[in-house]
């Protein structure tokens, strides 16, 4: 089984739905990151969590919000759907106090928003 | 504000040939640096990383990479690619406690 499990793998919803991400995992691990990747741009950081009461905004989290319920939980919701957020959205963790930086990835979500 | 250029978006090569990702950084603090791989259909794998020591890292699959200080790069090398290593390669670089900054990528494609 994966360690850092997204549901669903694949969304197509229309303009206007809320729309919820999931990610869920077993690595025991504080930090918990939510990116978007699209071609030609990378992966770019939408939100974070270092712990269960500590929510931090990445560097678009414009139309987005995220709940963190617990520490083997992270959320990603999407108010109100447009299709510029169609993307294929990652999920990752890592370790307190571990290698600084060595993230560890979901197997992706990719939302199709008409 | 810390950022990442990887100037290769597209790279084509035939097997056995030698393979070099370009990677700059832009960080004035002390870096960690990252190559990680996403083969298609698949994750983000982490590929090597540096934190300090040796500026020769090696990493899984044969992969190796050098940080030069003095030009903020931290090029991806292997000497004879395969057909297996067809994916996407993204250089990072740390952007706060555990907060990494990704390149654009770039898509290497190798044919038999």
């Amino acid at each position: 089984d994966a360690d850092v499990t997204q549901t669903p793998r694949n969304r197509i919803t229309k303009t206007g739905k809320r729309i919820m991400l999931e990610c869920s995992q077993t690595k025991g691990h504080d930090r918990m990151y939510w990116y978007r990747q699209d071609p030609g741009l990378g992966l770019r950081l939408i939100y974070y969590s270092f712990d269960v009461k500590d929510i931090n905004k990445g560097e678009i989290s414009d139309g987005y919000s995220v709940s963190r319920q617990a520490q083997a939980k992270f959320s990603l919701s999407l108010e109100s759907a447009i299709p510029n957020q169609t993307a294929l959205y990652f999920c990752a963790t890592s370790r307190q106090g571990g290698d600084t930086g060595e993230l560890f990835f979901g197997e992706g979500s990719r939302l199709t928003v008409l | 504000a810390q950022s990442v250029s990887q100037h290769n978006h597209h790279v084509i090569l035939s097997e056995a040939a030698s393979l070099e990702l370009g990677c700059n950084y832009s960080y004035g603090g002390t870096v960690n640096l990252f190559w990680y791989v996403q083969y298609p259909g698949q994750h983000l794998q982490l590929l090597l990383k540096y934190f300090s020591g040796d500026p020769l890292v090696k990493g899984i699959k044969g992969f190796e990479a050098e940080f030069i200080k003095s030009k903020f790069s931290f090029n991806l090398r292997k000497p004879s690619v395969q057909w297996s290593d067809t994916a996407e390669y993204f250089c990072a670089v740390n952007g706060g406690p555990d907060k990494l900054i990704f390149g654009t990528g770039t898509r290497l494609q190798v044919f038999p």
